[in-house]
């Protein structure tokens, strides 16, 4: 069964510090791995998968599939960075999608 | 701009009762899923669909059941609601069928409170 889990609640940090939200999963195939934000009043929305290797909002995410783990990373967190943050998994060429338990984020200025 | 509109923003209902709630797409999207959103456990999913009345279980589909007679709408039903189903309720569909097109867009939510 895919499981996601987000160690921590609440997390929070000061404007440029760095920040590093934790996601481990457990699946025994090959996982899709996203990460999904929730700014205060808007829908949820993609924030970025890991399998575009890409950098959003100077965020980044590396899939480690050794330790299972898809941790999201900025080196200089700004104020405007504050909320829910969800780590999700995909099984490969599946349509299911399941979530973690969120950690919210503040940046404190 | 895809849209996934969910009918209703607040619902009090009543122990017992009979919940529908609505959930329309326009993009075309081959997937639809309903999420329940409860703090400190995330979003569980109760139910996703991958077709036009096709579904599937997900994690905590007991006292929930789905509807999908057409592409763009995906219904959640709440046989007889219960207290412990007071949650914001979250929709959500993908275009899915491929390995990283599995990108779900969100409606709004559904706060549902039964008393």
């Amino acid at each position: 069964a895919q499981r996601v889990t987000q160690p921590e609640k609440l997390l929070s940090v000061f404007k440029g510090a760095p920040v590093e939200l934790k996601c481990n999963y457990s699946y025994s195939g090959s996982p899709e791995l996203f990460w999904y934000v929730q700014y205060s009043r808007q829908r949820l929305q993609l924030l970025l998968r890991h399998i575009s290797r890409e950098s959003i909002k100077g965020f980044t995410a590396d899939l480690n599939k050794g330790e299972t783990s898809f941790h999201l990373k900025k080196p200089f967190a700004q104020e405007e960075d504050s909320a829910m943050y969800y780590c999700a998994l995909s099984s490969y060429n599946n349509n299911d999608m399941r979530f973690g338990a969120g950690t919210r984020l503040t940046v404190k200025p | 701009d895809v849209k996934v509109t969910q009918s209703s923003r607040y619902l009090v209902k009543r122990t017992g009762e009979k919940v529908f709630l609505e959930c329309v797409q326009d993009m075309d999207h081959e997937n639809m899923f309903w999420y329940r959103q409860d703090p400190g456990l995330g979003l569980r999913l109760i139910y996703f669909s991958y077709d036009v009345k096709m579904k599937e279980k997900g994690d905590i589909p007991e006292g929930y059941s789905v509807s999908r007679e057409k592409k763009e709408r995906f219904s959640l039903i709440l046989e007889s609601a219960s207290t412990n189903q007071t949650s914001m309720y979250l929709c959500a569909s993908s275009s899915g069928g491929h390995s990283g097109a599995n990108v779900l867009t969100f409606g709004a939510g559904s706060r549902l409170t039964v008393l």
